[in-house]
Order: structure tokens, then C-alpha cells, then sequence
């Protein structure tokens, strides 16, 4: 079954620094899709940046970029420079089998 | 705005009972999906609809049902509901079915307390 492990429930980081939340997968597809998602306090999911598995390069959306590295199974979002209204909760997922982490609370101090 | 409406916003509710929640997707998109976020579980997938057939699911209970409308909005029946139930219901739509391109665009949810 499709496993999505990510294994920082917290992370703190410093306003204009940039941070990388870490996002696991386990699969045996050799065709699957990867994404990030964000849940500020208020409560609602807002899509950041999707990879998928035959995409040659890493994706990015202006401060967002994912870390692909396909043969560690991995697909990291890294933030750069972040800003206070980066502090939400952060979800990695798969879309063939639409399964979720448990999620990064990420911390953005001024 | 994502363009995804979800009523109600909160619900309270007694164990035992039946509650409905409603959904309408985006302008244009076909496919319904529905999640259910506790402390507990996390984000879980439960089902997803394609203009107004079930297309996959997921961990859903008996319990609970949906359909989608020829109108393309979806509801979400929770019966017999247990303290276990109380979670955040979410709602995403999309375009195309199953495109590993496809991006889900969530409504703010439902907020759901079984007392």
C-alpha cells in the first residue's frame, strides 16, 4: 500500500531563511504523482506544488520547489526565503491512491 | 477562495444521529473527492466521485454514503454517529477524473462535533 512518511511534526525557522520539510514515500508504480499542500490555523488546504514520477526536472512555484530524488524516494519542498505568513501545517501526498502524511507544523519567527 | 463552497461550516450533533453534508465543486470541474481530517487519523481520502458516477474510495465506513448530483454537487451522509466521527470534513474537486496532473482544490470544510 501507498505509505507517505513525514518525519518532523515541527520545524522553526527564521523570517528570509529558507527550509526544507521532509516528505518519504513508498511505492512500487512506476507512474504516481507527488504533492504539497499547506493548512494555515484557519483550517483551509491550499495546493502549493505537484512532481510527477517521470518529470525530469524538479518542480517550482516562485518560493516553493520540490526535491525530487526518485532512486530515495523522497520529494522534499523546500521554502526559501520564508515569511510569517508561511506558519501553517504543511501535507505531502500521493494522487494515485490519495494518500496523505501525517503533516510538518512549520514555525516561521520573526 | 478556491471556488469550492461546503455547507454547513459547523455542526453539532448528538451520537446516533444522521447528518448530511453538501458540497458544490468548482465551475467546470467533475470530480468530487471527500476527506476526513482528525487528530487521530490525519487527512483521509473517503471517496471520490466523476459526474455522477463513484470513481474510487477509500477508507470510508458503512456508515457513511455519498452521491453527486446531475448538477455535479455532492453530499456526504454520516449515519449512526459516534464520538469518533467528530473530525473535519473536507470537500476538493477537479477537472479531469484521475490525471496525475490534476490539481484537487479544497473548500474550507465542515467542521463536525459528535457529543
Amino acid at each position: 500500500a501507498q505509505k507517505i512518511t513525514q518525519t518532523q511534526p515541527g520545524m522553526f525557522v527564521q523570517e528570509k531563511e529558507a527550509v526544507t520539510l521532509d516528505c518519504t514515500y513508498d511505492t512500487s508504480d512506476q507512474s504516481y504523482g507527488l504533492f504539497w499542500y499547506k493548512q494555515p490555523s484557519s483550517g483551509e488546504m491550499i495546493f502549493l506544488i505537484y512532481q510527477g514520477s517521470y518529470d525530469e526536472q524538479n518542480a517550482t512555484e516562485g518560493r516553493y520547489s520540490l526535491n525530487f530524488q526518485k532512486a530515495r524516494k523522497s520529494a522534499n519542498l523546500v521554502i526559501s526565503a520564508s515569511q510569517l505568513g508561511d506558519s501553517a501545517m504543511y501535507f505531502c501526498g500521493e494522487y494515485e491512491k490519495l494518500v496523505f502524511g501525517k503533516g510538518t507544523k512549520l514555525t516561521v519567527n520573526p | 477562495d478556491s471556488g469550492v463552497t461546503q455547507t454547513p461550516k459547523h455542526l453539532i450533533t448528538a451520537t446516533g444521529q444522521r447528518v448530511t453534508l453538501r458540497c458544490s465543486p468548482r465551475s467546470g470541474d467533475l470530480s468530487v473527492y471527500w476527506y476526513q481530517q482528525s487528530l487521530d487519523q490525519g487527512l483521509q481520502f473517503l471517496i471520490q466521485y466523476y459526474n455522477g458516477e463513484e470513481r474510487a474510495k477509500g477508507n470510508i465506513l458503512e456508515r457513511f454514503s455519498a452521491q453527486q448530483f446531475p448538477d455535479l454537487h455532492s453530499e456526504l451522509n454520516l449515519s449512526s454517529l459516534e464520538l469518533g466521527d467528530s473530525a473535519l470534513y473536507f470537500c476538493a474537486s477537479s477537472v479531469a477524473p484521475s490525471s496525475l496532473q490534476e490539481t484537487q482544490y479544497f473548500g474550507p470544510g465542515t467542521r463536525l462535533l459528535v457529543l
